[in-house]
């Protein structure tokens, strides 16, 4: 059982470029999110999932894209990287319903943009 | 809207000192509680949580919370500390809205140095 497991660990992209920030959990957790972490800031949320074919926005959606097709994998995706996206990025899943249950948290992914 | 307001960024103890670390909240919808820690290079993982019922939680690795509805807040406390609880801790809020995915609110966290 890995719980929920994110790659790559780190990536440093320059201006302009994209990439998929990839986040599978085997627990067969319905909600998964995804989240920004920049210091002295907590975490922001960026989208989350309910389940397979669902996605909504959080707190800090622009620049980013998510699709979930399968319950096990939700990606990330930047289209065009800004250095405004460097952060450490943290994927969670829980099990629904939402609110009582506890997030379990991926390792991060640190990406820099240069 | 919800916001978390942890009241101290950085809070340095020495081994075995007593610790709280201060978390206030603002909601206009009833909420539940939650304590995580992150470990250096590590994910978050929960503390403690709050749903219901008695107002002291007990969490893992000796850390308690105790909920105060009517100063909205959530304060994180350990009796003796150890080198090891050293990691900066979050306190988050879900709140207790119909479809909104259990989506948390966090604090800006406070890094817990424990000195020897």
């Amino acid at each position: 059982n890995a719980g929920v497991t994110q790659t790559p660990k780190f990536r440093i992209l320059k201006i302009g470029q994209s990439m998929t920030l990839q986040c599978t959990q085997d627990m067969n957790h319905n909600y998964m999110y995804w989240y920004r972490q920049d210091p002295g800031m907590g975490l922001k949320l960026i989208y989350y999932s309910v389940g397979a074919g669902i996605t909504d926005k959080g707190e800090v959606p622009n620049g980013y894209n998510v699709s979930r097709s399968t319950t096990e994998d939700f990606p990330l995706r930047l289209e065009l990287a800004a250095p405004s996206q460097t952060s450490v990025y943290f994927c969670a899943s829980s099990y629904s319903p939402g609110q009582a249950n506890e997030q379990f948290f991926g390792p991060g992914t640190r990406l820099t943009v240069l | 809207a919800q916001s978390v307001t942890q009241l101290d960024s950085q809070v340095p103890v020495f081994e075995e000192a007593p610790v709280e670390l201060r978390c206030n909240y603002s909601s206009s919808v009833s909420v539940y509680l939650f304590w995580y820690v992150q470990y250096p290079n590590q994910g978050l993982q929960l503390l403690l949580k709050y749903l219901s019922g008695s107002t002291l939680v007990k969490g893992i690795n000796g850390f308690e919370a105790e909920f105060n509805k009517s100063q909205t807040s959530f304060h994180l406390r350990k009796p003796s500390v150890h080198i090891s609880d050293t990691a900066e801790y979050f306190c988050a809020v879900s709140p207790l809205i119909y479809n909104q995915g259990g989506k948390l609110i966090f604090g800006q966290g406070t890094e817990l140095s424990v000195k020897p």
